[in-house]
């Protein structure tokens, strides 16, 4: 099945500088490659997502960049904010319409700490 | 619109006591999925509903069973429960065919001793 690799589990920034972590996926059939961040004690809550016929996908501050021949994935957060602050997940499936039925497999987290 | 709900946000049991974890959706979504989230590990898939009618094992199956009792509900049940069952479930929810996000619920935080 397919296995994704967070990393780095721990991140510390200061307020205004980027931070970038990143991902790799082992199923090169995996199309769909979305981000989670989970404050603590919520629900894991959609950020951004990319399809694999994408190579980068923007959202204001966040961007997510894809390279399939490398089965990697990355989000780049910029001007980062006090308010960035949580647990960032990755994941990746294969895709709703086949017959992996959306099933999503996480990484590990990154615990982002945003200091003032 | 409460889109995913979950009960009860907390419980405690003890070694081989049984319980069921409801969910629900009010988003008229097809597919439905339960994860457990424990520290270190990101979330795992536990079972998933593809569709009303259907249900089917995801990574971690073992000690729990499942039912998608209609199109808005998908429970959870822990038949004897073990002290590593200890763990956050989420239930998720997602539109249909070529719709990709999952919706989460609030989460069950559930302590077994």
């Amino acid at each position: 099945g397919e296995n994704v690799e967070q990393h780095p589990s721990t991140l510390s920034v200061q307020e205004g500088d980027s931070a970038v972590i990143k991902c790799t996926y082992s199923d090169s059939a995996s199309n769909y490659f979305p981000w989670y961040k989970q404050e603590l004690g919520k629900r894991p809550q959609l950020i951004i997502d990319i399809r694999s016929n994408v190579g980068e996908k923007k959202d204001q501050r966040i961007a997510v960049t894809l390279n399939k021949t490398a089965k990697h994935f990355s989000l780049h957060i910029t001007e980062t904010q006090p308010e960035d602050s949580a647990v960032y997940f990755c994941a990746a499936s294969i895709g709703a319409g086949g017959t992996s039925y959306g099933k999503l497999t996480f990484g590990q987290g990154t615990i982002l700490t945003v200091h003032p | 619109n409460a889109g995913v709900t979950q009960t009860p946000k907390f419980q405690v049991l003890k070694t081989g006591q049984s319980m069921t974890l409801q969910c629900a959706q009010d988003m008229n979504h097809n597919s439905m999925y339960w994860y457990r989230q424990d520290p270190g590990m990101g979330l795992r898939l536990i079972y998933y509903s593809a569709s009303e009618g259907t249900t089917d094992k995801g990574e971690v199956p073992n000690g729990y069973n499942v039912s998608r009792l209609n199109k808005r509900e998908f429970s959870l049940r822990l038949e004897s429960a073990a002290p590593s069952q200890t763990s956050v479930y989420f239930c998720a929810s997602r539109g249909g065919l070529g719709v990709e996000e999952q919706y989460f619920g609030p989460g069950t935080r559930l302590t077994v001793t």
